[in-house]
């Protein structure tokens, strides 16, 4: 089965940056997607990495070390509209999402 | 473009009822998922399907079935609703990429309560 580790929660204050850690352990790999999810919505395609480094699309980046089974995604300059659950999930050999249990991130004015 | 929708937006059954789960999505999209999203757990796929006419199991397929009859629309039923089945539900669907599944774009999901 695929093993797919993040933290619950997190806080921070608006103006901050925050990381969000996610590990994991899967049968095969495809890639590794972050998405957010506001609460009682449907989860929105944040970023996407399929080979080690960084990507970067505005205030959210995106690092994977598929040796290490290891991303993280990297919010800057945090807003009060980033108060979100993350969501980590890895496409295995198959081409199916295993998603990880979601970190809810509390931004604080 | 509406993307993604799913109907109905919320349910209430009582346990050994049944029902059908209907999403649809206009964007030409071969891939099509169902998920359910339990409190404390990631999404976990219920079942699948890589095209019109075809479907596969996922992760926890017990208890529901799903039809691909159109290749817009994928259809998730509960022939004798459980109050374990009390969940959020989640459609998504993908393009072709070059070597597999594209990124997978979510409806709003449909709230099921069973009592």
């Amino acid at each position: 089965g695929q093993n797919i580790d993040q933290p619950t929660e997190m806080t921070a204050t608006e103006g901050a940056i925050v990381q969000i850690n996610c590990t994991y352990q899967t049968s095969g790999f495809n890639g590794l997607f972050w998405y957010q999810q506001h609460a009682g919505e449907a989860p929105t395609f944040l970023s996407y990495n399929v080979l080690d480094g960084l990507e970067e699309k505005g205030r959210f980046s995106s690092f994977l070390s598929r040796s290490k089974g290891y991303s993280y995604l990297l919010l800057k300059e945090l807003q009060m509209k980033d108060s979100a659950s993350y969501l980590c999930a890895v496409r295995d050999g198959d081409y199916k999402l295993s998603f990880g249990a979601g970190t809810t991130v509390t931004v604080r004015a | 473009n509406a993307g993604v929708t799913q109907t109905p937006k919320f349910r209430v059954l009582k346990t050994g009822q049944s029902m059908t789960l209907l999403c649809a999505q206009d964007m030409n999209h071969e891939y099509m998922y169902w998920y359910r999203q339990d409190p404390g757990m990631g999404l976990r796929l219920i079942h699948y399907s890589v095209g019109e006419g075809t479907t596969a199991k996922g992760e926890v397929p017990d208890g529901y079935n799903v039809s691909r009859l159109k290749k817009q629309n994928f259809l998730l039923g509960l022939e004798s609703a459980a109050p374990s089945q009390t969940s959020v539900y989640f459609c998504a669907s993908s393009a072709s990429g070059t070597s597999g599944p594209d990124t997978q774009y979510f409806g709003p999901g449909t709230r099921l309560t069973v009592l």
